[in-house]
């Protein structure tokens, strides 16, 4: 497609639940962001994939969170028993260059907006 | 760690003002972003700094590379409507230029 698409736009969930969220990257793009946005705030860093390898999960907040990319292009992110803390807006970023390329320029999708009641 | 602060935290503004924000640091970046996102969509980046006292246009816009690379600023000129949104300025941390630190962002609406 044109653009990094996500799935699916709105997300309900009862605390204690399981959900995934799909990102679609533009395609060729090498590297694979996962940001999450609390209300008011600006995006966080979750964690980085350069093709299929995740290189850094650094950000992710618990041993809840797990993210894959198995074949380098399509990435879930999945949360195991969500929290009324993990409400945010979930966004995916690509670019098309590698870690430390001159241009990662970052193109983001309209992001998941999860709601944990 | 880290933080970006932006000021100011909102702004009205009117057809035909130039506005002026700015993010400030504690640490030093060597790469200053301006991002504008709009309600219901992700970030879009506006413009890209990366060298010190850089000041760079992209039509209305205008966004200048701090000397001490703890600062920098972005100016539209000529405001429009379609201005409005939330403006975030972001540098990159851990080795990546996709690992990205924000400030928490200027809000841009229309005066009543």
């Amino acid at each position: 497609g044109a653009g990094v698409s996500q799935s699916p736009r709105y997300k309900v969930a009862k605390r204690g639940q399981d959900v995934a969220l799909r990102c679609d990257p533009i395609s060729g793009h090498v590297s694979l962001f996962w940001y999450q946005q609390a209300l008011g705030q600006g995006p966080e860093f979750l964690t980085y994939f350069q093709n299929e390898a995740q290189l850094d999960k650094s950000g992710l907040p618990s041993d809840r969170f797990f993210a894959e990319r198995p074949e380098g292009s399509v990435s879930t992110l999945k949360i195991q028993r969500t929290q009324q803390e993990d409400s945010a807006v979930y966004l995916c970023a690509s670019s098309l260059e590698g870690r430390g390329g001159f241009n990662e320029k970052l193109f983001f999708g309209s992001g998941t907006q999860l709601s944990v009641l | 760690g880290q933080q970006l602060n932006q000021s100011p935290q909102s702004m009205f503004i009117q057809e035909g003002e130039d506005v002026s924000m700015n993010c400030t640091s504690s640490s030093i970046f060597n790469t200053w972003l301006w991002y504008k996102q709009d309600p219901g969509e992700g970030p879009v980046l506006l413009i890209a700094l990366y060298k010190a006292g850089e000041l760079t246009s992209n039509g209305r816009l205008t966004a200048q590379f701090g000397i001490t690379r703890k600062d920098s600023f972005l100016n539209i000129s000529a405001s429009i409507p379609s201005d409005v949104g939330i403006y975030f300025c972001a540098g990159p941390y851990g080795g990546s230029q996709g690992n990205l630190i924000f400030g928490k962002g200027t809000k841009l609406s229309v005066k009543p």
